[in-house]
């Protein structure tokens, strides 16, 4: 599977701001997932996009897909200094096998101070 | 219940040590996985099982030997371990499928190698 690479690498905003970080990857896929995670713990999954989807919401959450210039974005809106956190993109390959192999970028390292 | 559960949470083990890490989960899923996560990296796929079968290793040295004894448990024994591989392990499961599936994660076993 391809990974996914995240821009910016960090990003430091203050509480009520929104905050948008990018994934950009290289060949098709059917699918792609966003995750975070908190410092030192498991990862959480926060929205799966189809490739035949352009936008899809979750709560504060808002990831665009646009599968002609190979990238996503997640926004999240009105922040929270709980939402600190890396972020990571897992783009999904075009293809069939029986279990969906991640392979995660560098990620977004998300700073919300109070 | 949508949970993935580890334990130990965390374990130091010496260089000639034999210790077992387990995962469990209760979802249903027919493909677990384990990830290993150093500080300040992204995770990485180490091993994939799909319907108790092992899918993929990814080129994992053979101190590290994971098991599937059923649907809901995944195993990972360690032996003869480095320092180096100090880390964070993470188990996940998700649905088995060809579509890209959420992967729900465990909240990892923090091994320290002395």
């Amino acid at each position: 599977s391809q990974q996914g690479e995240e821009d910016p690498q960090a990003l430091s905003i203050q509480e009520g701001e929104n905050a948008t970080m990018n994934c950009s990857y290289k060949t098709s896929i059917n699918n792609l997932q966003w995750y975070r995670q908190n410092s030192g713990r498991g990862l959480v999954h926060l929205i799966l996009i189809r490739s035949n989807e352009r936008e899809k919401h979750s709560g504060r959450l808002r990831v665009t897909l646009d599968t002609s210039k190979k990238s996503s974005s997640l926004l999240i809106t009105a922040s929270r200094a709980a939402d600190t956190a890396s972020y990571f993109c897992a783009p999904g390959d075009a293809g069939g096998t029986s279990y969906g192999k991640l392979t995660f970028g560098q990620g977004t390292i998300l700073t919300v101070h109070p | 219940d949508t949970e993935v559960t580890q334990t130990p949470k965390h374990l130091v083990m010496g260089m000639t040590n034999k210790k077992s890490l387990k995962c469990e989960q209760h979802m249903g899923h027919r493909a677990m996985y384990w990830y290993k996560q150093k500080a300040k990296k992204p995770p990485e796929l180490m091993f994939v099982y799909s319907y108790e079968k092992l899918s993929i290793n990814e080129s994992v040295p053979s101190r590290f030997s994971p098991e599937c004894p059923n649907s809901s448990l995944l195993n990972l024994h360690l032996h003869a371990l480095q320092p180096e591989d100090s880390a964070l392990y993470l188990c996940a499961s998700s649905q088995a499928g060809t579509w890209g599936n959420e992967q729900f994660f465990g909240p990892g076993t923090r091994l320290t190698v002395l």
